[in-house]
């Protein structure tokens, strides 16, 4: 049974681009949520979406955006990248939610120079 | 509010110690899920437990075992007989069951160092 799938790995982006990041869940999770970790902020939840629609959203600016397709793959977007920007990011996906348990992804390293 | 505590940041046994990190949580909710993720230097994290609000029963799995106590609020985990391969940062986490907070609250992590 395949894992949670983050494209790519690693990025590397310059102050002001923006940058989509790509997530497939597991065969039959409908839940995808998404999180970024930074040495200072720990792990913090961005937004998780079910059945293509956003439930929840965490505290950030409207730069992070995000979405979810019919066939539950999920990308966030970030715009007008700012250096704090850099950080892991990962995606979770549970059939249900979060209380359920999540399965992460390996994550996207972004670096914003 | 929802907080996770993890006080101890970094820890450092030799082989076949054993290790007890610690996690205290907070919340107003009766129902919530508790969890405790590992995370190798890979980046992933792993999924190691979920326990629900109700279910106070200590859990052992191998060399792992969770101590749930409601009355202190705390979960806390430990690795009888540590190995080299468990050296990870650990994050125990929260969830509640209240519509739309569907997300996990994480602590800031234990970093643990087994050396041989």
């Amino acid at each position: 049974k395949a894992g949670v799938t983050q494209t790519p790995r690693y990025l590397i982006k310059t102050r002001g681009q923006q940058v989509t990041l790509s997530c497939s869940p597991i065969s039959g999770h409908r839940s995808v949520s998404w999180y970024q970790q930074t040495p200072g902020q720990g792990l913090q939840f961005l937004f998780e979406y079910f059945s293509e629609t956003q439930r929840n959203k965490g505290n950030f600016p409207g730069r992070f955006s995000g979405r979810q397709f019919s066939n539950s793959r999920s990308e966030m977007n970030v715009s007008t990248l700012e250096l704090g920007d850099s950080a892991l990011y990962l995606c979770a996906s549970s059939q249900t939610g979060a209380y359920y348990g999540y399965t992460f992804g390996s994550g996207t390293r972004l670096t914003v120079v | 509010a929802q907080k996770v505590t993890q006080a101890q940041t970094e820890i450092s046994v030799v082989e076949k110690e054993d290790v007890t990190l610690d996690c205290v949580y907070e919340t107003r909710d009766t129902t919530y899920y508790l969890f405790w993720y590992k995370q190798p230097p890979s980046g992933e994290l792993v999924f190691l437990i979920r326990r629900n609000s109700f279910d106070e029963q200590n859990e052992i799995s191998g060399r792992y075992s969770w101590n749930f106590q409601k009355s202190t609020s705390s979960f806390n985990f430990t690795i009888t007989a540590s190995q080299v391969v468990d050296s990870a940062v650990y994050f125990c986490a929260l969830s509640e069951a209240i519509k739309g907070t569907d997300k996990l609250i994480f602590g800031t992590g234990t970093r643990l160092q087994v050396f041989p």
